[in-house]
């Protein structure tokens, strides 16, 4: 079964810096690549999806790359903000399933 | 993007009794839709696909008889917790995906616990 691991459980920066998210899945390399915001106590919200075709995707401050030979995907925040702390999933798709690795959570000082 | 409301929001009930949550797609038609679990700083587990007009299908390991699972039109889905156990607290979510798209979009989600 497909595995999906995130390099850490939390990560604290300061404000104005980039956070950068790792996540490594195993077995086979999905269509695409999705990254989902969750706040406490709150469902996930979409933030980016990346094709396995698509080397890099951005979003506003935020910069997606895919290598499906590394079977790895960065999450890049830029220009971080304490707005921005909050924990982050990838997921793939499995048979029109999401699986979701565990998270990192981000939290930015001021 | 479109919106999944999930209610209730929390809920705490006795051990023995059931609870329903209720997943409604609100602005468009969500032929599928998917229950999740999640406990304290894990992932996001699936429980079951919920069908419109179907029965669901569930993981392995959830009890189907323990989380009934209706989906009865194609924006709205709902899950009852049946005979509750302090063990079943945890946080609930839907989500429901527009065949259009790939990406999905989660309820709220809802902090049962039962005491």
């Amino acid at each position: 079964s497909q595995k999906i691991e995130q390099n850490s459980e939390a990560l604290n920066i300061q404000e104005g810096k980039t956070a950068t998210l790792t996540c490594n899945y195993t077995n086979y390399s999905p269509a695409y690549l999705q990254w989902y915001r969750q706040d406490p106590g709150r469902g996930p919200v979409f933030l980016l999806l990346i094709r396995e075709n698509e080397k890099e995707k951005r979003k506003e401050r935020l910069k997606v790359t895919f290598d499906t030979t590394l079977k790895q995907s960065l999450f890049h925040i830029t220009a971080s903000q304490p707005a921005d702390s909050a924990t982050y999933l990838c997921a793939l798709e499995v048979h029109y399933k999401l699986s979701f690795g565990a998270g990192t959570t981000v939290t930015v000082r001021a | 993007g479109a919106v999944v409301s999930q209610h209730p929001s929390w809920v705490i009930c006795k051990s023995g009794t059931s609870v329903k949550i209720e997943c409604r797609s609100l602005d468009f038609q969500a032929t599928t839709m998917f229950w999740y679990r999640q406990f304290p700083k894990q992932s996001l587990m699936l429980m079951a696909t919920s069908n419109e007009g179907s029965k669901a299908t569930y993981e392995q390991g959830v009890e189907k008889d323990k989380f009934l699972i209706n989906h009865a039109s194609l924006t709205l889905s709902t899950l009852t917790v049946t005979s509750a156990h302090p063990e079943d607290s945890s946080f609930y979510i839907c989500s429901a995906r527009d065949t259009r798209n790939t990406e999905a979009f989660f309820g709220q989600g809802t902090r049962l616990t039962v005491v």
